[in-house]
């Protein structure tokens, strides 16, 4: 079946401790992104790839690093620069068509990422 | 920056009631999605719109865009416990065609049978 998949399903962090967060999509999507959810707020925007080996920061960038040296995969680092990290993390892909309108984003079930 | 706003922040209904959620945005929307969660999972597309006017259902669920492109609505008929979750508006950044969606705080739906 194609989708997007995310690991692990829920992640504990350390003080000091780096986290990665994995996200693979056998879609084809040239496009994946990363959103971070906290309780009671929307989804913000943290990265987004249009293309492989490129990226581009969203909205809440600090304290994060991505890499997109496949297609099919857009893992997340949460760093220990990050000082708020609990939040529920959620992978997203679409294609990008030139000149033609928006196409729906799909998204993987999310990690929940909590501080010991 | 281009801001959504949903109303109400919470719903609880009684099955077989109707119900409306409402999406509001600060500025013209290109085109406006609406997805479905189940607490912590993922999101489920539900409908896309992007003509003023426009008005899309599946199954119980209706969604409109109004003419002026600023807000919509989500109308669910007859609502059942299966449509319990929360909903999500979604509306893309700007006009081009990056893929980048900003979204609403949520609704928060319960169904009591």
């Amino acid at each position: 079946d194609g989708g997007i998949t995310q690991s692990p399903k829920y992640l504990f962090r350390k003080e000091g401790q780096n986290v990665t967060l994995s996200c693979e999509q056998n879609l084809n999507h040239d496009a994946m992104y990363w959103y971070r959810q906290d309780p009671g707020q929307g989804l913000r925007l943290i990265y987004y790839s249009q293309i492989v080996n490129d990226f581009q920061k969203g909205d809440i960038a600090e304290g994060y690093s991505v890499s997109r040296e496949k297609k099919e995969s857009f893992p997340l680092t949460v760093t220990s620069a990050q000082k708020n990290p609990t939040a529920f993390y959620l992978c997203a892909s679409t294609s990008i068509r030139r000149g033609l309108s928006n196409e729906k984003l799909f998204f993987g079930s999310g990690t929940q990422l909590s501080v010991l | 920056s281009q801001e959504l706003e949903q109303s109400p922040q919470s719903l609880i209904v009684q099955e077989g009631k109707n119900l409306t959620i409402n999406c509001t945005s600060s500025k013209t929307l290109y085109g406006l999605y609406w997805y479905k969660q189940k607490y912590g999972e993922g999101l489920i597309f539900l409908m896309m719109l992007q003509k003023g006017g426009e008005e899309k259902s599946h199954e119980k669920i209706t969604a409109k865009l109004d003419e002026k492109k600023q807000q919509s609505s989500l109308h669910i008929t007859a609502s059942q416990p299966s449509h319990a979750g929360i909903y999500l508006c979604g509306a893309p950044h700007g006009s081009g065609n990056t893929g980048k969606l900003i979204f609403g705080q949520g609704t928060t739906l319960q169904v009591k049978p």
